[in-house]
């Protein structure tokens, strides 16, 4: 089994940036995705493969990856980015969701 | 634009079978893998398996071979059977579209399941 945390909650005042982690043993070696869960919704993908934006995905999303630490960060945080965040890894054909944060846009 | 549907019944006795369906409209359900998603309500996400239209699949070891998947690609429907069921298995159930580098790209909304006599 793969272990992958997050913190629990994340606040951020309106406008500024928010950094949400994911943490895992060398998660940089693998391909990360991350999803945003709006109350009542399905997740949607956000970054795919540590740095990769999706189609519609607004250029404020941006992520990272390296050693045991990713990061998505929301530059310039919008009302509308309340939501839970679930980083994704694959191991030896598992996949495995970090824990969740909730992020709150003060 | 790909979207996915899941069905089934919304209460599943103890002990029994759950069985779900995801219909898959507007792409081909042949290539790339669809998995299965569960989230009890107001928790996190836990992958359930996948499989492949030419047959392969994974399952999250977690669930001690419970689950059985399956696909019908004449139709574009994804199964899944999970046995024996209890109370822990009351969540709600996504199917998803992805593999190892592209992510979950597309999700159904998701069927509510209860476990419950």
């Amino acid at each position: 089994s793969y272990e992958v945390t997050q913190p629990l909650s994340v606040s951020v005042a309106l406008g500024q940036t928010a950094r949400i982690t994911c943490g895992g043993s060398n998660i940089g070696s693998k391909d990360l995705h991350w999803y945003q869960q709006r109350p009542g919704q399905a997740p949607v993908l956000v970054i795919y493969r540590n740095t990769n934006r999706p189609s519609g995905i607004p250029e404020r999303f941006s992520g990272s990856n390296s050693g045991n630490t990713a990061t998505l960060t929301i530059t310039g945080a919008q009302a509308g980015d309340e939501a839970d965040f679930f980083c994704q890894v694959w191991d030896n054909s598992i996949a495995f969701f970090g824990t969740g944060t909730k992020v709150t846009v003060l | 634009q790909v979207q996915l549907q899941e069905s089934g019944p919304g209460l599943v006795r103890p002990s029994e079978t759950l069985s779900l369906t995801c219909s898959v409209s507007g792409g081909s359900i042949r290539t790339l893998y669809w998995n299965w998603i569960r989230q009890p309500v107001g928790k996190g996400l836990e992958w359930i398996g996948r499989i492949h239209p030419s047959g392969s699949s994974n399952h999250n070891p977690s669930l001690n071979s419970r689950v059985t998947m399956s696909v019908d690609a004449s139709t574009n429907k994804v199964f899944l059977d999970l046995r024996s069921v209890t109370a822990a298995d009351t969540a709600l159930y996504y199917c998803a579209r992805g593999q190892e580098a592209s992510g979950f790209d597309y999700w159904g909304q998701g069927t509510l399941v209860t476990v419950s006599s």
